[in-house]
């Protein structure tokens, strides 16, 4: 069955600094990946997605997420954070031709910003 | 366009009482659905409706039933509630047919049993 493994439950970053959250999945097929956000108290907005072609996709708020076959990974990063930019942060993943159904989430990041 | 919208935001309930979570979207999407996120869980699917007249279940269906009213709504309903059901529910859509598979989420329920 496939999964999505975000290795880190709470990462804490300097206002200003670069940011990477890590996400692998685990699925033998042509994943769909998707990276949502999550501020507190709100519901989840989508970041980013990646379906086919270029590897390197750009999202909303300046974050970008780069899809890496061979390690079956999909960070999200960010040149420089923004204290607005705290939230958690969820990767998910379905399968071409799943049913309707089969988005997996990860157990979501939470980001801290330092001022 | 209001998106995806629950009522109510905030519920608590004893254990035993029932209720029901409403879920509405005007973005004329065919699928939606139910979710639920737990401290250190992520989120996971109760249950889906690939189009109107449709249901299945998700991974965690157990003591939940659900209703398509219309196109547009969504409901679950606890019947008999438990303490082990206190969470914050989503509520999702998606245009459902095609390639894009992007879900839009409510601003959830959360919903603590007693």
């Amino acid at each position: 069955a496939q999964s999505v493994t975000q290795p880190d439950i709470h990462i804490t970053v300097s206002e200003g600094a670069s940011l990477e959250l890590r996400c692998n999945y685990s699925y033998g097929a042509t994943p769909y990946l998707f990276w949502y956000v999550q501020s507190p108290g709100q519901g989840l907005q989508l970041l980013l997605k990646y379906f086919s072609g270029d590897t390197l996709v750009q999202g909303i708020k300046g974050f970008e997420a780069e899809f890496k076959r061979s390690q079956s990974s999909f960070n999200l990063r960010k040149p420089s954070v923004h204290w607005s930019d705290a939230a958690e942060y969820f990767c998910a993943v379905t399968v071409y031709g799943g049913s309707q159904g089969n988005l997996i989430f990860g157990k979501g990041t939470k980001l801290s910003v330092k001022p | 366009n209001a998106g995806v919208t629950q009522t109510p935001k905030f519920q608590v309930l004893k254990t035993g009482q029932s209720m029901t979570l409403q879920c509405a979207q005007d973005m004329n999407h065919n699928s939606m659905y139910w979710y639920r996120q737990d401290p250190g869980m992520g989120l996971r699917l109760i249950y889906y409706s690939a189009s109107e007249g449709t249901t299945d279940k998700g991974e965690v269906p157990n003591g939940y039933n659900v209703s398509r009213l219309n196109k547009r709504e969504f409901s679950l309903r606890l019947e008999s509630a438990a303490p082990s059901q206190t969470s914050v529910y989503f509520c999702a859509s998606s245009e459902g047919t095609g390639t894009t598979y992007e879900q839009y989420f409510g601003p959830g329920t959360r919903l603590t049993v007693t």
